[in-house]
Order: structure tokens, then sequence, then C-alpha cells
């Protein structure tokens, strides 16, 4: 089967940093996104790696590791605004994305 | 100049009613989607849209129907709703349908707002 797996819910303080891991095994790799969704919104593109390594682009950075099934989301000097959840999605050999459960996270003062 | 809209925002009805939800993109976006999120929060496809022609049709109840008068919408009819329908349904579209063309960056969806439907 095809799975996607990131932790349920993460804790940070503002102005710090956190690392939200995404691991996945589906069936072919067409790349992977990330999305941000605010609560009682609709999911925003933040991100897409279909090659191995770091793609920054602001405070938002994102890895890939295809060998290892494995993703980041990297989120630098947090912001109370960046309190969110944080979708991982992986699109399979049919062109299909899958989506993992997302990772709630809460910044605090 | 919303790309993506949806209406209505919130639905409440009783079970065994009949409803449609209406998705607009005016992007000039080839494909259009539905996905459900339910209360876990995972975001499941239920079909897509390539020029009039369904693409995806997840396994969904058949109450579910599709209908797109024109690329521009993709609108949801639901027939005898159920209580486990209840749940926030996303339109979305992209720019071409990642199946049809190969390419070296699948085109990001753009999300509509939502309808929160709730059953009774």
């Amino acid at each position: 089967g095809q799975n996607i797996d990131q932790p349920t819910e993460m804790t940070a303080t503002e102005g710090a940093i956190v690392q939200i891991n995404c691991t996945y095994q589906t069936s072919g790799f067409n790349g992977l996104f990330w999305y941000q969704q605010h609560a009682g919104e609709a999911p925003t593109f933040l991100s897409y790696n279909v090659l191995d390594g770091l793609e920054e682009k602001g405070r938002f950075s994102s890895f890939l590791s295809r060998s290892k099934g494995y993703s980041y989301l990297l989120l630098k000097e947090l912001q109370m605004k960046d309190s969110a959840s944080y979708l991982c999605a992986v699109m399979d050999s049919n062109y299909q994305l899958i989506w993992g459960a997302g990772t709630k996270l809460i910044i605090k003062p | 100049d919303t790309a993506v809209s949806q209406t209505p925002k919130y639905l409440v009805t009783q079970m065994g009613n009949d409803k449609s939800i209406k998705c607009e993109q005016n992007l000039g976006h080839d494909t259009m989607y539905w996905y459900k999120q339910d209360s876990k929060k995972f975001l499941k496809i239920m079909f897509s849209y390539n020029n009039k022609e369904l693409i995806i049709n997840e396994t969904v109840p058949n109450r579910f129907s599709p209908k797109s008068p024109d690329k521009a919408h993709l609108n949801l009819h639901i027939n005898s709703l159920e209580l486990g329908d209840s749940a926030v349904y996303f339109c979305a579209s992209s720019q071409d349908h990642a199946g049809v063309e190969l390419r070296i960056f699948p085109e990001t969806q753009y999300f509509g707002p939502g309808t929160r439907l709730l059953v009774l």
C-alpha cells in the first residue's frame, strides 16, 4: 500500500527553527509537495522537490532523499503566522497525489 | 480576484437530501479536482476532470457525481446524503494533468476555500 507519515503535532517558539519530517512509501515517485493549511482555510502550495537535495525559498526550505523515502520542511525565524498544518504529498507513478495527514505546528511566543 | 471559488461555503442539511456544491476557476486551467477532507484531516481525491473528461474516479460511492458544463466549472452533486458525508470538500485546479503530458514539473494545484458540509 501507499503510505505517507508525518508527526501529528509539533510545538516551537517564535524566532526559532523547526524541521517537519515526512517519510513515504509509494508506487513510483514523481515528486514531493509541501502545502500549508491554516485552520479553516484551503491548502496553499509551498514547495516541490523531485531531485535529491535542498530547495531554499526564503524562510522555508525543503529537502528530499529519494533513496531513503524521506523529506523535511525547514522553517526558520518562526513567526506566529506560521502556526498551521503542513501537508506532505507525493505524486506516484500514476501522477496521483498521495497526501499525508499533516503536521499541526503550534508556535508559542 | 478569486482564482478558485466554491459555493456554498457552509452547507447544513438532513440525511437523505440531495445537494450540489459548485466550483469555478478563472485561471484558465485544464484540470479540476474534488477532494474530501475528513475530521482526521486526510485529503482524499475524489475526482478530476481534464477537458470535460473524467481522469480519476476513486472508489467513492456513486451517490457522488461530478458535473462539468465547461472547463472552468466542476460541480459536485451528492444524492441521498449520509452522516458520513460530513466533511470539508475542496475543489482544486491545475494547468495540466501530469498524466496527460510528461513534464518535469507537475503543475501545482490551486485550492478553493472549501465547503463545510454537515449532515444531520
